[in-house]
């Protein structure tokens, strides 16, 4: 199985800051890579594809980088809409599989 | 719009059954693959299982701690997911979610949940 690191699990941040998020893989899975949002007490959301699409209707404050083994998710200026976990997934190979989660905190 | 909601969650007992459904609207259901996925309390997310569409044969793929356990299946003519859990353990106990998932892998838009409690 193909095991994702993210880093940090966890940060405070102010509305403005820059945030870079990163997820590391197991092996090698060129750009079969995606990242999803989730508030509390909801589902998740899709957010970039690919390692770097962002889907249809997400903010361009919201960018992803990467291929092989290291990734980037980086929110240009943190809104308060986007205090929330983030979570990174491989589609390279089954099972499909997530990391533990970043947990974006207001500070 | 695209909705995907799910169903039919709830208590059972340690090697009891139960079968969640999806219904799904909004886009062309049969021409997708559908997984499901799932989240422990307070954990994170964790890939249950998929199927493909009718063009490729409707075959699956499971993770490991439900393979054998359980079965996921689709009706396209009423647009319906299904994940029947059987031997279910308490550690299924989570919330199951829906996914429409592109054909290359990752999940384009998911249900609101159904909560799964596995508990004596």
């Amino acid at each position: 199985d193909i095991q994702m690191t993210q880093s940090p699990s966890s940060l405070s941040a102010s509305v403005g800051d820059r945030v870079t998020i990163t997820c590391r893989a197991s092996q090698g899975i060129s750009t079969w890579f995606a990242w999803y949002q989730q508030k509390p007490e909801k589902a998740p959301k899709s957010l970039i594809y690919a390692a770097s699409t962002l889907q249809s209707g997400v903010p361009s404050r919201f960018s992803g980088s990467g291929s092989g083994t290291n990734f980037t998710l980086t929110i240009s200026s943190l809104q308060p809409e986007d205090f929330a976990t983030y979570y990174c997934q491989q589609y390279k190979s089954y099972p499909l599989t997530f990391g533990g989660g970043t947990k974006v905190e207001i500070k | 719009e695209v909705q995907l909601v799910e169903s039919g969650g709830g208590l059972v007992q340690p090697g009891g059954s139960l079968r969640l459904s999806c219904a799904v609207s909004g886009f062309t259901f049969s021409d997708h693959y559908m997984d499901w996925v799932r989240q422990a309390p307070g954990k994170g997310l964790e890939w249950v299982g998929r199927t493909r569409n009718k063009a490729n044969s409707y075959t699956t793929e499971y993770a490991a701690s439900v393979n054998g356990r359980f079965t996921i299946s689709r009706d396209d003519s009423k647009n319906l997911l299904y994940l029947q859990m059987n031997s279910l353990k308490t550690e299924d106990t989570a919330m199951y979610y829906c996914t429409w998932a592109d054909s290359s892998g990752y999940f384009v838009h998911w249900g609101q949940g159904t909560q799964v409690t596995v508990s004596s």
